[in-house]
């Protein structure tokens, strides 16, 4: 059953560095999303993407982030400075109707 | 604006026995869809059921089944003959079902669910 990729599984990072979280959306989805979850807490929505542009962003999608879809295949968001709350597990996902859920990269920055 | 209810922080089970795990939601949209996933310990969100507000049926996954009573806006989980791996958090979500491409999940607080033997 084809399925949410995402890379890497872990990335630890100093506080004021960028970083980049990768993932390979199912295929024939055209709907991306990016979600994070601090540690305990709900899933929260940060950015969707429909037709190679942003169609919904939530108050967390500040300036620090950005999303690309550089080829036809990956799709990727950047956080341009990290800050030590922005230490979590981020979520990738894709529909047709249902979310379907990469396995999540654990981020975390000291 | 959507709105998800988990009421149960956390529940307790036998295992083999069935469980229900409660979720309600409040929405304006006239259509919309149901979800409900599993995240285990390990991190992942595992999708498991999925239910239409127009569906005229109650869906089902295996031992997963959905309760949904479209009136009293409820969406109940129903794990049938309780596994010692169904341990885990419980996400309920739902959104609208939009066509012009803007459908944002919510998710709820979650239910932990441990499974005794």
């Amino acid at each position: 059953e084809p399925e949410v990729t995402q890379t890497p599984s872990h990335q630890v990072t100093q506080m004021g560095q960028e970083v980049i979280l990768r993932c390979v959306p199912i295929s024939n989805h055209l709907y991306f999303y990016w979600y994070r979850q601090i540690l305990g807490q709900k899933v929260e929505f940060l950015v969707s993407f429909y037709n190679n542009e942003i169609s919904e962003k939530s108050e967390i999608f500040d300036d620090q982030f950005s999303v690309e879809r550089p080829d036809g295949s990956n799709f990727t968001l950047k956080i341009r400075s990290t800050k030590l709350e922005d230490s979590a597990m981020y979520f990738c996902a894709s529909r047709q109707n249902a979310l379907h859920f990469g396995n999540g990269t654990r981020l975390t920055v000291t | 604006a959507q709105k998800i209810t988990q009421t149960q922080p956390g529940m307790f089970v036998q295992e083999k026995e069935a469980v229900t795990l409660d979720c309600t939601y409040d929405t304006s949209d006239p259509s919309y869809g149901l979800f409900w996933y599993k995240q285990p310990s390990s991190g992942e969100m595992i999708f498991l059921i999925y239910q239409g507000s127009y569906d005229q049926q109650n869906a089902t996954e295996g031992r997963y089944s959905l309760n949904f009573q479209k009136a009293r806006k409820s969406a109940n989980l129903v794990i049938s003959a309780s596994q010692l791996g169904d341990s885990a958090m419980y996400f309920c979500a739902m959104s609208p079902l939009e066509t012009r491409g803007s459908y944002i999940p919510t998710f709820g607080r979650g239910t932990s669910l441990i499974v005794h033997p």
